[in-house]
């Protein structure tokens, strides 16, 4: 199973940019990167996934590095309520499954 | 689109007693759902995976007469906690998965507050 690793907490100051890393050095060819977060006390929310290519929506930017081995969420301008724990998840399937790993809380501060 | 509903969202019960949560796929079939149980400070642990119309499948060390989950239809899925303890106070979010969505192919429940006194 490919594991991913995260920082455990990070500060961004708001109206920055926030870079939040994951390593993700055992993810295979076909395997997507997918990035959720979870708000205190409610459910996971989606951000973004990809697989090669750098993608880009309405809440962030994803960077996946040429080899696969890791990736950067990319909040570029961080509000106070993104303040969250980020979950970088790879692979995306384990049998269907989503499993967790412990992810980046991330406080954004005025 | 792809809009969990889950309730109740936060319920108080009795030592002994059962609860059960519903997870409720709003606007798609869910073919598979999941149910997650979440201590504080910690991650989203998963419990069990299920199919519409076939029995649960459980993690290892998870009490399959303890948390009785039944996916009986294409929109919804329950989670009865069994003669609750104490110990099984927690957060417990459930998850959907369905043919053809966007965002992902998960979407996830707002999660119910458990509390046994």
């Amino acid at each position: 199973d490919a594991k991913t690793t995260q920082p455990t907490s990070m500060d961004c100051a708001e109206g920055r940019a926030a870079n939040l890393p994951c390593n993700h050095s055992t993810i295979s060819g076909n395997e997507y990167v997918y990035w959720y977060r979870q708000i205190h006390s409610q459910g996971p929310q989606y951000i973004i996934h990809g697989l090669k290519n750098n993608e880009t929506n309405e809440m962030a930017s994803l960077i996946i590095t040429e080899d696969r081995k890791s990736s950067t969420l990319i909040l570029p301008h961080a509000t106070l309520r993104d303040t969250a724990v980020y979950y970088c998840i790879a692979p995306y399937n384990q049998g269907g499954k989503l499993i967790f790993g412990q992810g980046t809380e991330l406080s954004v501060k005025p | 689109g792809a809009v969990v509903s889950q309730h109740p969202s936060w319920v108080i019960c009795k030592s002994g007693t059962s609860v059960k949560i519903e997870c409720r796929s709003l606007d798609f079939q869910a073919t598979t759902m999941f149910w997650y149980r979440q201590f504080p400070k910690q991650s989203l642990m998963l419990m069990a995976t299920s199919n519409e119309g076939s029995k649960a499948t459980y993690e290892q060390g998870v009490e399959k007469d303890k948390f009785l989950i039944n996916h009986a239809s294409l929109t919804l899925s329950t989670l009865t906690v069994t003669s609750a303890h104490p110990e099984d106070s927690s957060f417990y979010i459930c998850s959907a998965r369905g043919a053809g969505l966007t965002l992902g192919g998960y979407t996830f429940g707002s999660g119910t507050r458990l509390t046994v006194v």
